[in-house]
């Protein structure tokens, strides 16, 4: 069965560095999302792209955030100068974004550590 | 806004033993998706089950079933025949619906479910 793919499992980082966290999302699904989860706390919101643009994004997703489809398969996040509270799990997630069917397909998450 | 309320934060349940996780949510939509997600100990997110607002008919997976209630905007999720595996974070879940499918997920706070032997 298809599946979202993240790497790595588990980051760390120094704080104000630079991480790129990346999925591979389900082969023919055209939405895709970010969420993160800080330990303890419901699953937030990040941001949603389509067609090679956002869609939307929370309050969260500030300047420090991007995200890009480099190429056909990868959906990157990158946070470009780390801070203590980016510290969480980040889900990618896809969907297929045809017919009736609009759930998303969560990837295992991506472990992010500031130190 | 939605959102999402699910006002037991832990449980338990004796292995073979039937439980309810209750959920409800805010929204001035009328069409929407709801998902109950689960969060094992690994933290990979699942889906469980789904139900589309606009069906009456409560949706069922196997050992789980939800009862939908859109009137009181409730939405809880029976786990018949509990199993070890089981033991998990489990998340409620809305999403608004519509022509195209971009639209976020918005989670509930989660409820803590233990499967005691």
């Amino acid at each position: 069965e298809p599946e979202v793919t993240q790497t790595p499992s588990h980051q760390v980082t120094q704080m104000g560095q630079e991480v790129i966290l990346r999925c591979v999302p389900i082969s023919n699904h055209l939405y895709f999302y970010w969420y993160r989860q800080i330990l303890g706390q419901k699953v937030e919101f990040l941001v949603s792209f389509y067609n090679n643009e956002i869609s939307e994004k929370s309050e969260i997703f500030d300047d420090q955030f991007s995200v890009e489809r480099p190429d056909g398969s990868n959906f990157t996040l990158k946070i470009r100068s780390t801070k203590l509270e980016d510290s969480a799990m980040y889900f990618c997630a896809s969907s297929e974004g045809r017919g009736e069917v609009y759930e998303q397909y969560f990837g295992p998450g991506t472990r992010l550590t500031v130190t | 806004a939605q959102t999402v309320t699910q006002s037991q934060p832990e449980m338990s349940v004796q292995e073979a033993e039937t439980v309810t996780l209750s959920c409800t949510y805010d929204t001035s939509e009328n069409n929407y998706y709801l998902f109950w997600y689960k969060q094992p100990p690994s933290r990979q997110m699942i889906l469980v089950i789904r139900q589309e607002a606009y069906k009456q008919q409560n949706a069922t997976e196997n050992r789980f079933s939800v009862n939908f209630q859109k009137a009181a905007k409730s939405f809880s999720l029976k786990i018949s025949d509990s199993q070890l595996g089981d033991t998990a974070m489990y998340f409620c879940a809305f999403m608004k619906h519509y022509r195209t499918s971009y639209d976020k997920v918005i989670f509930g706070p989660g409820t803590s479910l233990s499967v005691i032997p």
